[in-house]
């Protein structure tokens, strides 16, 4: 596609629900990122996808977070038994090679309540 | 270790005003160095980068940044405010030699006052 697509835009959950959240890179990009933004703070990177490579996961906060990514495109944040702390905008980004520079999607706001 | 500092999270200038937003950071290694913007409700846009090339870099709507070995600073600036600019804008490194992951500021959030 045109862009990095992240679905839903939206989502509002129940404490200790699983949620998925997707992401759609820009086609032929090799690099896929995960990033979590909370209310008032910085970006804090989370996951990193490349090519087939085996992913950095050092930035998952817990082990209630997993991703993956079939096929080398569409990749998939899943968070178990869901947190309010967990509550932020989750961003994905995707990039033609390392180093590039990011292209992002408009982000997931996930809401725990 | 890479790092990036962001002094002010908050920043207001007039309309027609110099912007000024400050980034240092600390790499042990060549960097790569960018600046996003973030508009309300949106996702980040690249603004532009440093990577290696000419250390002045013109970005996109006006910005342009000078990357200073000396003083391990990439502060964006502008000539002239506009209140289109009013967003959060984040400066962010990567180590050049692998570009694995982005290291991120705690963002500015730049106000344009009328």
């Amino acid at each position: 596609g045109a862009g990095v697509s992240q679905s839903p835009s939206n989502k509002v959950t129940e404490k200790g629900k699983d949620v998925e959240l997707r992401c759609d890179p820009i086609s032929g990009h090799t690099a896929l990122y995960w990033y979590r933004q909370s209310l008032g703070q910085g970006l804090e990177f989370l996951i990193y996808f490349q090519g087939n490579s085996a992913p950095d996961k050092s930035g998952l906060p817990s082990d209630r977070f997993s991703a993956e990514r079939t096929g080398g495109s569409v990749s998939t944040l899943t968070i178990q038994r869901t947190q309010q702390e967990d509550s932020a905008v989750y961003l994905c980004a995707s990039s033609l090679v390392p180093g590039a520079g990011y292209t992002f999607g408009s982000g997931t706001r996930l809401t725990v309540v | 270790a890479q790092s990036v500092t962001q002094l002010g999270s908050h920043v207001s200038v007039s309309e027609g005003a110099l912007v000024l937003l400050r980034c240092n950071y600390s790499s042990s290694v060549p960097p790569y160095l960018f600046w996003y913007v973030q508009y309300p409700n949106q996702g980040l846009q690249l603004l532009l980068k440093y990577t290696s090339a000419a250390t002045l870099v013109k970005g996109i709507n006006g910005f342009e940044a000078e990357f200073k070995k000396s003083e391990t600073s990439f502060h964006l600036t502008k000539p002239s405010a506009h209140m289109s600019d009013a967003a959060e804008y984040f400066c962010a490194v990567s180590p050049a030699n692998t570009g694995n992951q982005f290291y991120f500021g705690t963002g500015t959030s730049l106000t344009v006052i009328p």
